[in-house]
């Protein structure tokens, strides 16, 4: 099946710096990226949408010059958590769905625990 | 405003029994409703999917019945093992939205012990 990697798994940084998360479609090229959040007990939020060579859809609340979102490729997005702040902690997940796939399908990369100190 | 609630923050069952999650939703038409599995630390993994003209689906162990009268899709697994502990996400891809953009509850963390 797709698999989607997401780099690094766990990243510590200390307040006022930036961090950049990788995430990669190992064996299909996809055209839009999704990116979420998620808080302990809490369900995943999806923070924008991003589309392959365009800029990314960001949803209602989520500051677009704070996390900055490229999708140079049809298999790697990055997210960049700029200036980053303890309340900026959580788990990050980014999906893919595989156009030539089945059209539903969509796959979740393992996560990147962002920690702010 | 919309909604999505999995109405079982926690379920706790014995081996062997059957588990029934329950997802209710608001102010949305979904055109299709997905169950997947987070273990703890990992993304969600994508179990099984339903269209909106359909009643029921099966996957092995799983099965998930979706009704758009009542707005909910329940979600069983018989005969559960240990191995199937993990917290139970349902998701809805809204028919106004975006290809793939999907709306998430919270999960109901299942256990089941020995």
């Amino acid at each position: 099946g797709a698999v989607v990697s997401q780099h690094p798994s766990r990243v510590i940084c200390k307040s006022g710096t930036s961090v950049k998360i990788e995430c990669r479609s190992l064996d299909f090229q996809a055209t839009t990226m999704f990116w979420y959040r998620q808080f302990p007990k809490q369900s995943l939020m999806l923070m924008a949408t991003s589309n392959e060579g365009s800029k990314a859809t960001y949803e209602q609340g989520v500051e677009k010059d704070k996390f900055l979102i490229n999708h140079a490729s049809l298999t790697l997005s990055t997210l960049t958590v700029t200036s980053a702040h303890p309340e900026d902690s959580s788990f990050y997940i980014c999906s893919a769905r595989d156009p030539l796939g089945r059209r539903y399908e969509q796959y979740f990369g393992p996560g990147t625990r962002l920690t702010v100190t | 405003s919309q909604k999505i609630e999995q109405n079982s923050e926690a379920l706790n069952i014995q081996e062997g029994k059957t588990a029934t999650l329950t997802c209710n939703y608001t102010n949305y038409s979904p055109a299709y409703l997905q169950w997947y599995r987070q273990d703890p630390g990992r993304g969600p993994v994508f179990l099984l999917l339903i269209r909106e003209n359909e009643k029921e689906k099966r996957k092995e162990r799983l099965k998930v019945t979706f009704d758009t009268t009542l707005k909910q899709s329940l979600f069983h697994i018989t005969a559960s093992q240990p191995a199937d502990s993990a917290t139970y996400l349902c998701a809805l891809a809204d028919r106004g939205s975006t290809l793939g953009r999907l709306y998430f509850g919270r999960g109901t963390q299942l256990t089941v012990w020995p």
